[in-house]
């Protein structure tokens, strides 16, 4: 049993450049998320989705694009990225949105923009 | 304003020695509570939470937490540590039926394990 699966594990980017972080999950979670965590700040919610085809946003979501087209797959866009965007990030899932299913997370993208 | 505050960036101890992490929050509604912890290079583990009901909840790898309505805050214990339980500890506070949307992350203590 897989989990939650994310890559790559670490990236470097060029100011400016786009990537996709992607994110798989095999347990058929109708919820999904991305985070991102930044020394003394905890993690921060970005995106969210609550099923296939619906996504809002989060507590950070300028910068990042988030689509839904599988329950399976999250991938988050960076179409430019900043240095601000250098963090960790971590993509979770759970049965429904409820707080009452535990959160599952990836192992995290450590991600530097130059 | 909703918040978290751990105000123990970093905490050593010795293995053996009994383990308190502190978390305190401000939040208007009802809350429910988390206790996460991450390994290095390791995502987000659920250590415990407590929703309703025995304000001392029990957790995994021998961890509990008590909340404490009065004093806003629901601290992480365990009686004897472990090596393998240096790692960084989280706290996080939502509202119950809110939402994993609306949960809020402590800025995490680091624990540091002494043979």
């Amino acid at each position: 049993n897989a989990g939650v699966t994310q890559t790559p594990k670490f990236q470097v980017l060029k100011t400016g450049q786009s990537m996709t972080l992607q994110c798989a999950q095999d347990m058929n979670h109708e919820y999904m998320s991305w985070y991102r965590q930044d020394p003394g700040m905890g993690l921060r919610l970005i995106h969210y989705s609550v099923g296939a085809g619906i996504t809002d946003q989060g507590e950070v979501p300028n910068g990042y694009n988030v689509s839904r087209s599988t329950t399976e797959d999250f991938p988050l866009r960076l179409l430019s990225a900043a240095p601000s965007q250098t963090s960790v990030y971590f993509c979770a899932s759970t049965t429904e949105n409820t707080g009452i299913s535990p959160l599952h997370f990836g192992n995290g993208t450590r991600l530097t923009v130059t | 304003a909703q918040s978290v505050t751990q105000p123990d960036i970093h905490i050593t101890v010795s293995e053996g020695a009994s383990l308190e992490l502190r978390c305190n929050y401000s939040y208007g509604a009802t809350p429910y509570l988390f206790w996460y912890v991450q390994s290095p290079g390791q995502g987000l583990q659920l250590l415990l939470k407590y929703f309703s009901g025995d304000t001392l909840v029990q957790g995994i790898k021998g961890f509990e937490a008590e909340f404490k309505r009065s004093q806003s805050s629901f601290n992480l214990r365990k009686p004897s540590v472990h090596w393998s339980d240096a790692a960084e500890y989280f706290c996080a506070v939502g509202a119950l039926g809110g939402g994993y949307n609306k949960l809020i992350f402590g800025a995490g203590t680091r624990l540091a394990v002494h043979p």
